[in-house]
């Protein structure tokens, strides 16, 4: 069964304090994992895709990296703005259908 | 370019009673998924329509229904709620269901179910 795995559940971290969150998957055929922002009350924002090992985008203080197993996204200097649930997902080939799987996410809290 | 409306964004219905949640895909967009949140599940895939057949099924109980229309516009129907259904439904729509498509989502409906 297809599994997407984040930690930390929640980070605190104070403002210009850089970070990792991790995404680690046990998928087969792999189609792209994608990277998710999530405001509270509302939909999740589009981040970014990556679709192979070594793969990385950048957006303002966000970085994505993704290998074999898992991906990174990595926080630069965050600021207060930048609070909110990080959501992980990988799309695979199953069954004939493209399939999409979510982890629970990783709340992050930046402190001014 | 208009992004993916659902509506309602709110709704309180008591158990027993069924509702229907309607979603707006972007402009050129075929395929539209359903997802179920909750704080403690995460986001839960219901189903996926494209071309208006449905493609692919999550794990929820027959209660739970969809349907896409020609203009691409989708509805979700629950029947018989219970209180257990009380989450925030996230419609998404992607270009086309495969490879190399990115999903956006909607503001969602939050259903509380009293």
């Amino acid at each position: 069964e297809d599994q997407v795995t984040q930690s930390p559940e929640a980070l605190r971290l104070q403002e210009g304090e850089s970070s990792s969150l991790n995404c680690s998957y046990t998928v087969s055929g792999l189609r792209g994992l994608f990277w998710y922002r999530q405001d509270p009350g509302k939909g999740p924002e589009f981040l970014f895709t990556l679709y192979s090992a070594g793969e990385e985008k950048e957006k303002e203080r966000l970085k994505a990296t993704l290998t074999k197993k898992e991906s990174f996204l990595h926080i630069t200097a965050p600021k207060p703005e930048d609070s909110a649930t990080y959501l992980c997902a990988v799309r695979v080939y199953s069954g004939g259908y493209q399939k999409v799987t979510f982890g629970i996410g990783t709340k992050l809290q930046v402190i001014p | 370019k208009a992004g993916v409306t659902q509506t309602p964004r709110y709704l309180i219905k008591t158990r027993g009673q069924q509702v229907t949640l309607s979603c707006s895909p972007i402009s050129g967009h075929r395929s539209v998924s359903w997802y179920q949140q909750t704080p403690g599940q995460g986001l839960q895939f219901l189903f996926e329509y494209f071309s208006e057949t449905q493609r692919n099924k999550g794990n929820f109980p027959g209660r739970f229904s969809g349907r896409q229309f020609s203009n691409s516009r989708s509805e979700m129907n629950v029947s018989t709620l219970e209180l257990g259904d009380s989450a925030l439904y996230l419609c998404a729509s992607s270009l086309e269901s495969g490879t190399g498509n990115t999903i956006y989502f909607g503001e969602g409906s939050w259903l509380t179910v009293v």
